[in-house]
């Protein structure tokens, strides 16, 4: 168990539809991170957030959105889904942000467009 | 911009055996960090070991290593004694160092490689 924790486990949904996932840093952490997993596409990095502001940016569709909260917690909003979203989506966090720092990977939602 | 390349999609060893798994990448900077993680079939992606690009010697963690050739630009993790628990999809991950960068904060993963242990 890395400490991090992601909401729901599973999403089914409609094409059309917007979704919120949620992800809870271990105990400490100030740093979020997002991951899309897809079968095409492999591992990629989202975007990252540091104690409530936007810290790097990834291959992030405009109709995706995140923010992290004054409690740490972050949350991922996928809107007009299309077929292609379906993925595992992963959260991590590290102690700060810096590049040395190991990021510490949740079990990951994942997210099946119908 | 980076990439990371794992040329072995799946690979096998027999179990208490060794195997390596190779891992190329490609940058212009010269200060970076470099990490094999390892997912297995419960999907949670789970650090290996680490590696730092200004460091000369190889990491270590207890039964598995790196061979880090920084000229050649390769990162190779070496199990030994495979258990049947290192049966995984192993990636390979980099990230930059430079802190002015707008993907500081990124991992960039290759593939992956399927490893398969048998009995």
């Amino acid at each position: 168990d890395s400490g991090v924790t992601q909401t729901p486990k599973h999403l089914i949904t409609a094409t059309g539809q917007r979704v919120t996932l949620r992800c809870s840093p271990r105990s400490g952490d100030l740093s979020v991170y997002w991951y899309q997993q897809s079968l095409d596409q492999g591992l990629q990095f989202l975007i990252q957030y540091y104690n409530g502001e936007e810290r790097a940016k990834g291959n992030i569709l405009e109709r995706f959105s995140a923010q992290q909260f004054p409690d740490l917690h972050s949350e991922l909003n996928l809107s007009s889904l299309e077929l292609g979203d379906s993925a595992l989506y992963f959260c991590a966090s590290s102690v700060g942000g810096n590049s040395q720092e190991t990021q510490y990977f949740g079990p990951g939602t994942r997210l099946l467009v119908l | 911009a980076q990439t990371v390349t794992q040329s072995q999609p799946e690979m096998s060893v027999q179990e208490a055996e060794t195997v390596t798994l190779s891992c190329t990448y490609d940058t212009s900077e010269s200060d970076y960090y470099l990490f094999w993680y390892k997912q297995p079939p419960s999907r949670q992606m789970i650090l290996v070991i680490r590696q730092e690009a200004y460091k000369q010697q190889n990491a270590t963690e207890n039964r598995f290593s790196v061979n880090f050739q920084k000229a050649a630009k390769s990162f190779s993790l070496k199990i030994s004694d495979s258990q049947l628990g290192d049966a995984a999809m192993y990636f390979c991950a980099y990230r930059s160092a430079n802190a002015g960068g707008t993907s500081y904060g990124k991992l960039t993963f290759g593939q992956g490689t399927i490893l398969t242990v048998h009995p």
